[in-house]
């Protein structure tokens, strides 16, 4: 079950958009709709932003968006705000060596 | 509203066990699955296990198959991580999730695992 890669940084200044990338294989991200995505502050317990690839939990502002293509899904913050700082992770339902999960390695977003 | 509480984390020397518990509320407890998710000190979430809600399939990562067991009681809606053969690397901070949509949609507050000697 090797990890789903994310880079490890992205940054932008306020207002703008970002996108965070998630790259796995068609045992994963590429052969099931079932990609989320996590918000995590320092110290703090992860939070669902995105599920099942491009669907937003109620309460999850809608400056959050996801999409996916082959074995890439994306993660897009528009508008960004300084409470965006945080790590984000993917995940994948996968059917590689056995079945269960995955996440990806995480990626520190940063507000200029 | 949903609430999760983990319990039984702390210090325990390599080869040694603990049990974690995850108290949990808010929700119909015995008509979800649930998750372990553990998180190393400075590093990445890793899945670690997997339990359907009747108990009937059971799921593990690679790196805890064999020695960690993943239960739970839906009378007591409490859900449990026995650790068995503990490691250096399986210090981390053990979360317990929820399951809808095929992701995990509520954590708990996570519980502190050390192994050292």
């Amino acid at each position: 079950q090797s990890a789903l890669t994310q880079p490890a940084s992205v940054s932008g200044s306020p207002g703008q958009s970002i996108t965070i990338s998630c790259t796995g294989t068609s045992s994963d991200v590429g052969g099931y709709n079932y990609v989320s995505w996590y918000q995590q502050h320092p110290g703090k317990a992860p939070k669902l932003m995105i599920y099942e690839v491009s669907n937003r939990p109620s309460g999850v502002s809608n400056r959050f968006s996801g999409s996916k293509s082959g074995n890439t899904a994306s993660l897009t913050i528009s508008g960004l705000q300084a409470e965006d700082e945080a790590d984000y992770y993917c995940s994948s339902y996968t059917s590689s060596s056995t079945l269960g999960y995955v996440f990806g390695t995480g990626t520190k977003v940063t507000v200029l | 509203q949903v609430q999760l509480v983990e319990s039984g984390g702390g210090v325990v020397q390599p080869g040694g066990s603990l049990r974690l518990s995850c108290a949990a509320s808010g929700f119909t407890f015995s008509s979800y699955g649930m998750h372990w998710v553990r998180q190393a000190p400075g590093k990445g979430l890793e899945w670690v296990a997997f339990i359907r809600y009747d108990g009937s399939n059971k799921y593990y990562a690679d790196s805890v198959k064999g020695r960690f067991t993943i239960s739970r009681d839906n009378s007591k809606n409490t859900l449990y991580l026995q650790m068995n053969s503990l490691r250096a690397e399986d210090t981390a901070v053990y979360y317990c999730a929820k399951l809808d949509w095929f992701a995990f949609d509520y954590w708990g507050q996570g519980t502190l695992v050390t192994v050292s000697s």
